[in-house]
């Protein structure tokens, strides 16, 4: 059974900067590209990062509203993607889902971890 | 990049059927058959329902078909159910750096 856990989710005050972590278990992580999807309280889903998988040197991709503040990373032996943000605002407070890949779309997601920016 | 455009919400009754619309542009639904459509409960995790514009998942009923014309994707649901009561969120490939975009969702209520 494919299992998501986020973790890492707060409170931080603005201009601060988290660490969300996605562990992964269940399938090879390694082969699958992975992405974050946010949703703002009582808001849409967007799409956030996504990074390729399959091995060897991983390509990044970011939405316009997080592009030089966010950074996806995973670690293929801890089985983890990874979501770094900096430079915090209110804009960013959402809950926060890992999800899996697969035929272009997402089968799978986590539970999501909430990040409230504020002061 | 802006998001697809559905409608704010629609509505019908236990066993018709219902249509949401998802209008992008040339550069995302209608340049790639990589359209998908999310169920999403009240405090819970979207749920895939169609993929690849007409797809369905293992798990996902077939009362849920979706198609595309164009710009624009569409989502059925027949035999209209009380627990499809719910949000539902499209989303294309856009490509490029951008990737993904989604729509701005529509509520789903079943009178």
């Amino acid at each position: 059974e494919v299992q998501l856990l986020e973790s890492g989710g707060g409170l931080v005050q603005p201009g601060g900067s988290l660490r969300l972590s996605c562990a992964a278990s269940g399938f090879t992580f390694s082969s699958y590209a992975m992405s974050w999807v946010r949703q703002a309280p009582g808001k849409g889903l967007e799409w956030v990062s996504a990074i390729s998988g399959g091995g060897g040197i991983a390509s990044t991709y970011y939405a316009d509203s997080v592009k030089g503040r966010f950074t996806i990373s995973r670690d293929d032996s801890k089985n983890t993607l990874y979501l770094q943000m900096h430079s915090l605002t209110a804009e960013d407070t959402a809950v926060y889902y890992c999800a899996k890949e697969v035929s272009s779309s997402w089968l799978d997601w986590g539970q999501g971890t909430m990040v409230t920016v504020s002061s | 990049q802006s998001a697809l455009t559905q409608p704010a919400s629609v509505s019908g009754s236990p066993g018709q059927s219902i249509t949401i619309s998802c209008t992008g542009t040339s550069s995302d639904v209608g340049s790639y058959n990589l359209v998908s459509w999310y169920q999403q409960h009240p405090g819970k995790a979207p749920k895939l329902m169609i993929y690849e514009v007409t797809k369905r998942p293992s798990g996902a009923s077939n009362r849920f078909s979706g198609s595309k014309s164009g710009n624009t994707a569409s989502l059925t649901i027949s035999g209209l159910q009380a627990d499809d009561e719910a949000d539902y969120y499209c989303c294309s490939y856009a490509g490029g750096s951008i990737v993904w975009v989604f729509g701005g969702g529509t509520k789903l209520t079943v009178l």
